[in-house]
């Protein structure tokens, strides 16, 4: 059964790098599909940050993309994203998903990572 | 862009229906045919129920459907059963960036 595995450090000090993995299992990241992160800050909404696939190709939220790098790393069958700077506002759970190609909608979530932004 | 318009709540005895709007504009929801919905109960990750405006997923119940006029997309969940209380996005894709709707409380009274 494929699953997606959030991890990461659940507090991050403001100004501060954000750092998030994503492993997945049963499943290769290279199949073609692509991999996002979607974040939902305590009580609030979904919002989208952005996917990869596993050439490394990218695309970013507007909103975000200043702030976000995303990786792959194809070997470990995982996908990371850094955000930098960060402040209270982006305190949230932050979910990785899968994407099929070409499609606009995430079949497949990880069970989602909170983190913190606090001194 | 923002998000999706929904209304915060909406709420149907069990065995009845209930109808969730996402209202968007004419680059997103009224210009594609991408519009997707998600089922998000408490301290669980969403799990996708609608795609490209009307399909289901397998496994998901047909009491699900979705449905778009214009700028604004519909969700409908009918016989209503006591697991159907979650919140509900919508979801639709804009150029280069995907958007999500405000979420809609959903009770089943």
């Amino acid at each position: 059964q494929v699953q997606l595995q959030e991890s990461g450090p659940g507090l991050v000090r403001p100004s501060d790098t954000l750092s998030l993995t994503c492993a997945v299992s049963d499943y290769s990241i290279t199949t073609g599909d692509w991999w996002g992160w979607i974040r939902q800050p305590p009580g609030e909404g979904l919002e989208w940050i952005g996917y990869i696939d596993y050439t490394a190709t990218t695309h970013y939220s507007p909103s975000l993309k200043s702030r976000i790098t995303m990786s792959v790393d194809t070997p470990k069958n995982q996908f990371s994203l850094r955000l930098t700077s960060v402040t209270a506002v982006d305190t949230a759970v932050y979910y990785c998903a899968r994407k099929g190609p070409g499609l606009t909608y995430f079949d497949l979530w990880g069970r989602g990572t909170l983190v913190t932004v606090s001194s | 862009q923002s998000a999706l318009t929904q209304p915060p709540s909406a709420s149907g005895s069990p065995g009845q229906s209930v109808t969730i709007s996402c209202t968007g504009t004419s680059s997103d929801v009224g210009g594609n045919s991408y519009v997707s919905w998600y089922q998000q109960h408490p301290g669980r990750a969403p799990k996708l129920i609608i795609y490209e405006v009307t399909k289901r997923p397998s496994g998901v119940p047909d009491r699900f459907s979705g449905s778009r006029s214009g700028n604004t997309a519909s969700l409908t969940v009918s016989g209503l059963q006591a697991d159907d209380e979650a919140d509900y996005y919508c979801s639709s894709y804009a150029t280069s960036n995907i958007l999500f709707g405000t979420g809609t409380k959903v009770t089943v009274l």
